[in-house]
């Protein structure tokens, strides 16, 4: 099955710092999500995109649906210590038989 | 206090056994699913059903089984014919198998 591609992989910032990442799709997808997951647990929902060009915004957390619907990007603003994990993206394209698509994660870490 | 759980936390399976985990909700949803993550990776989908009595598929479901009997549980067997069982197995439901899904805390297997 298709995986989304997720960059970058990881990444090590200081607090403080505001963080970028983005999910590229070889198709289109007509809605975007993204999760992010603390170690030995299951993912919990952060942002849901459900229109091309849509930015929405979640406290610090800010994220887009690209507007060839083939991306998405999220962005966390001044970050702090409990914005460590991994952050997943997925796509799906709607539909009584619509699965989700997940991204590779990008594993953010923030130094103190 | 609604929600998905899942147990047991850890799960110890020697060779050759089939082991079963379960999944509950109380969300009073329609869909749920099954996905395997392994280390490094995003999540593959293993099971999905749509209603009660239904299910499909995923990308990865050789190895596996699943019933539907009651629409507040899910439970995924991991047979003897999974040659690669060790992973963190991810529950989820959504209201309508296209809607937004949320996971439960996970199950982690490791076969001895």
């Amino acid at each position: 099955g298709q995986q989304l591609n997720q960059s970058p992989q990881s990444m090590f910032i200081q607090e403080g710092e505001d963080v970028s990442m983005n999910c590229t799709s070889s198709s289109i997808f007509n809605t975007w999500l993204w999760y992010k997951q603390d170690p030995g647990e299951g993912p919990v929902l952060l942002i849901a995109l459900y229109k091309a060009g849509e930015l929405t915004s979640n406290g610090r957390l800010t994220a887009q649906f690209g507007i060839t619907r083939k991306d998405s990007f999220l962005n966390i603003s001044a970050s702090i210590p409990s914005d460590v994990g991994i952050y997943f993206c997925a796509g799906q394209l709607g539909g009584t038989a619509s699965k989700l698509t997940f991204g590779t994660g990008t594993r953010l870490q923030v130094m103190l | 206090d609604g929600g998905i759980t899942q147990s047991p936390k850890y799960l110890f399976r020697k060779e050759g056994q089939n082991v079963t985990l379960s999944c509950e909700q109380n969300l009073n949803h329609d869909a749920m699913y099954w996905y395997r993550q392994d280390p490094g990776q995003g999540l593959r989908l293993i099971y999905y059903s749509q209603i009660v009595n239904d299910f499909q598929k995923g990308d990865i479901a050789e190895g596996y089984s699943v019933s539907r009997e009651k629409k507040e549980s899910f439970p995924l067997t991991v047979t003897s014919a999974q040659k690669n069982p060790t992973a963190f197995y991810l529950c989820a439901s959504s209201r309508q198998v296209q809607e937004t899904q949320y996971f439960g805390p996970g199950t982690r297997l490791l076969v001895l």
